[in-house]
């Protein structure tokens, strides 16, 4: 079985830029976690998605967000890039039981993001 | 406010000996505890779960153990094998009926096994 899938694996964007990364979950999940992870720092929660809307929303600026499409897949978009959005971005999906979102969140190999 | 705190930056274990990583949290809200496992320029692997109804969940050679007085637990690896040297984060979550779902991690530890 497929795991989480992200694209590109690497980006490099100059400041001011906008960025769009991608990511596609394990088949059968419906929910999908976006996570920073910066230099120096832990993973930082982003944003949650889940049967197509936004569900949850980390201490981050407005630009950056996101969607989720039908067929469950999501994309994220940072606006206004700036040095500091330079970070490992990954993506994660979880399957929902009985309505709900289960705890164990299956990661994927990442987007590594450069802003020059 | 560090919710999630892995005071050990770093460990190091000889070969076929037990690895011991430590995670306490100070939110008495979280009821689910997870632990990655994490290579450089990948994303975590998922090892284990504890549910904060139970003390302890064992899968293999891993085994994590909850203390909730003490608002803390341990993941052991016994025995501890030279592929298992990775960066290691505790995460957990507070799950009020599904409504958040966020995982909060810890700053990670990384487990050197020497052979």
């Amino acid at each position: 079985e497929a795991g989480v899938t992200q694209s590109p694996t690497h980006l490099i964007k100059t400041r001011g830029q906008q960025a769009t990364l991608r990511c596609s979950p394990i088949s059968g999940h419906t929910s999908v976690y976006w996570y920073q992870q910066a230099l120096g720092l832990g993973l930082q929660f982003l944003l949650w998605y889940d049967e197509g809307e936004e569900r949850n929303r980390g201490n981050f600026p407005p630009r950056f967000s996101g969607r989720q499409f039908p067929n469950y897949s999501s994309e994220l978009n940072v606006n206004a890039l700036e040095l500091e959005d330079s970070a490992l971005y990954l993506c994660a999906s979880s399957e929902t039981s009985g309505g709900y979102s289960t705890d164990t969140q299956y990661f994927g190999p990442g987007t590594r993001l450069t802003v020059l | 406010d560090q919710q999630v705190k892995q005071n050990s930056p770093s460990l190091s274990v000889q070969e076929g000996r037990i690895s011991i990583l430590n995670c306490d949290y100070t939110n008495s809200m979280f009821d689910y505890f997870l632990w990655y496992k994490k290579y450089p320029a990948e994303g975590p692997t998922f090892l284990i779960s504890i549910s904060s109804i139970k003390d302890k969940n064992e899968d293999g050679r891993f085994t994590v153990f909850l203390n909730k007085s003490a608002k803390h637990l341990s993941l052991h690896i016994v025995p501890s094998q030279p592929g298992d040297s990775a960066v290691y984060f505790c995460a957990a979550s507070a799950r009020y009926g599904g409504a958040t779902n966020k995982l909060i991690f810890g700053t990670g530890t990384l487990l050197a096994v020497q052979p």
